[in-house]
């Protein structure tokens, strides 16, 4: 009974190619964000949806495109992915909209781009 | 924007000892201070938090205390045990994290 579940765990692939990233949470949240958390741990924001409306797009690359097809699923295409983009991807929600709320990380995704 | 910055970047203490890591941040319309702890190979999770309209909240070993003057606030872990080693992360207005504080305890 995961509470946010992301797939896949590892995503290995080459500069250049599209990926997507999946999150499911079953907690009836109705805020969703992608975090990236770089080699370093830094851990930043990247977008926050609130009942599959976009609220919060920070300075990341038009490249990045969340799509949230319910308030339970937020996913993340990245295209012509590059070599800067290799981190661990989370994805979290909470209960009710605005940053400022307790939330739920899933355990990450990790991509590495060759 | 909001500033986080958190220190120490390391910290090992013995088993039993004390750990205090402090966060000071830049916005003064910051209200909520959530301590997210990570495991190795897990996603960040929430231990406790603090709103603004108080300067203290303790859950058994752990604390949280809070400085509005200051700007800045500080996680207490008491009787620390080999399972609390982590990475430990502050976080303030709109989720701004600090760098994070690597925490071994030695048996």
């Amino acid at each position: 009974d995961t509470a946010v579940s992301q797939t896949p765990k590892y995503l290995v692939t080459q500069m250049g190619n599209d990926k997507s990233i999946k999150c499911e949470q079953n907690l009836g949240h109705d805020t969703m964000y992608w975090y990236k958390q770089d080699s370093k741990k830094f851990l930043k924001i990247m977008f926050s949806y609130n009942n599959k409306e976009l609220i919060i797009n920070e300075t990341v690359p038009n490249r990045f495109s969340p799509k949230s097809p319910d308030k339970a699923h937020l996913n993340l295409h990245i295209n012509s992915l590059e070599l800067g983009d290799s981190a661990v991807y989370f994805c979290a929600s909470s209960q009710d909209g605005g940053l400022n709320q307790p939330q739920h990380f899933g355990d990450g995704t990790r991509l590495s781009i060759l | 924007g909001e500033n986080v910055e958190q220190h120490p970047s390391t910290l090992s203490v013995q088993e039993g000892d004390s750990a205090v890591i402090k966060c000071t941040y830049s916005d003064s319309a910051s209200n909520y201070f959530p301590w997210y702890k990570q495991e190795l190979g897990k996603g960040p999770q929430l231990i406790i938090d603090i709103r603004s309209n108080v300067g203290e909240k303790k859950d058994q070993r752990i604390a949280v205390t809070l400085n509005k003057t200051a700007k800045h606030f500080s996680l207490h872990i008491t009787e620390t045990q080999p399972e609390d080693s982590a990475v430990y992360f502050c976080a303030a207005k709109d989720m701004r994290f600090g760098a994070g504080t690597r925490l071994t305890v030695k048996p």
